[in-house]
């Protein structure tokens, strides 16, 4: 089976734009969960899709927003953005969600300048 | 709400020795504890994990105990290799779905 595949993998924005992260899981597994990741922080959860129904939700601004296509795939927008927000963000997939294997992407590097 | 604490935040051992690291989370309807290991540039990968009814389980130089009476679980990696080093994630599911990590621990290997 293919592995998880995020696009783009690298990403320069300035302030006050918008993203759109892409993320493809293993086929078959249903939920996608997102995070972001600061040189020496651990893994941020930003939210978790299911069947297309967000599950879960971490605690970030309204400008991070996501969605589930009913293929699975999975998208990230992060609307008007700030320098902090330069990060490496990460999807992960699994068959059901967290009581089982998380099979992480490669990641998609963004930078804002 | 609820969280995961990880201990300690930087290992440092030498190659060849033991290295323990220790985990506690605050949920007791956690049933689900994995531990993934992230190397440099690389994305985290499961390494091992424990469910609720077991104590304790190993894979070669790498184990995982849990306490659930005191809501706490460690991993145990033994003979340490230089390939070993790397930051290593541990976890615990919530009754919501949703896996609660701990802030990471970076395990340094001396030659």
């Amino acid at each position: 089976k293919a592995g998880v595949t995020q696009t783009p993998r690298y990403l320069i924005k300035t302030r006050g734009q918008q993203v759109t992260l892409s993320c493809s899981p293993i086929s078959g597994h249903r939920s996608v969960s997102w995070y972001q990741q600061t040189p020496g922080q651990g893994l941020q959860f930003l939210f978790e899709y299911f069947s297309e129904t967000q599950r879960n939700k971490g605690n970030f601004p309204g400008r991070f927003s996501g969605r589930q296509f009913s293929n699975s795939r999975s998208e990230m927008n992060v609307s008007t953005l700030e320098l902090g927000d330069s990060a490496l963000y990460l999807c992960a997939s699994s068959q059901q969600g967290a009581e089982e294997t998380q099979y992480f992407g490669p990641g998609t590097r963004l930078l804002v300048l | 709400g609820e969280n995961v604490e990880q201990h300690p935040s930087t290992l440092s051992v030498q190659e060849g020795d033991s290295a323990v690291i220790k985990c506690t989370y605050s949920d007791s309807a956690s049933n689900y504890f994995p531990w993934y290991k992230q190397e440099l540039g690389k994305r985290p990968q499961l390494i091992i994990d424990i469910r609720s009814n077991v104590g304790e389980k190993k894979d070669q130089r790498i184990a995982v105990t849990l306490n659930k009476t005191a809501k706490h679980f460690s991993l145990h990696i033994t003979e340490t290799q230089p390939e070993d080093s790397a930051v290593y994630f541990c976890a615990a599911s919530m009754s919501n779905y949703q896996l609660i990590w701990g802030a990471g621990t970076k395990l340094i290997i001396k030659p």
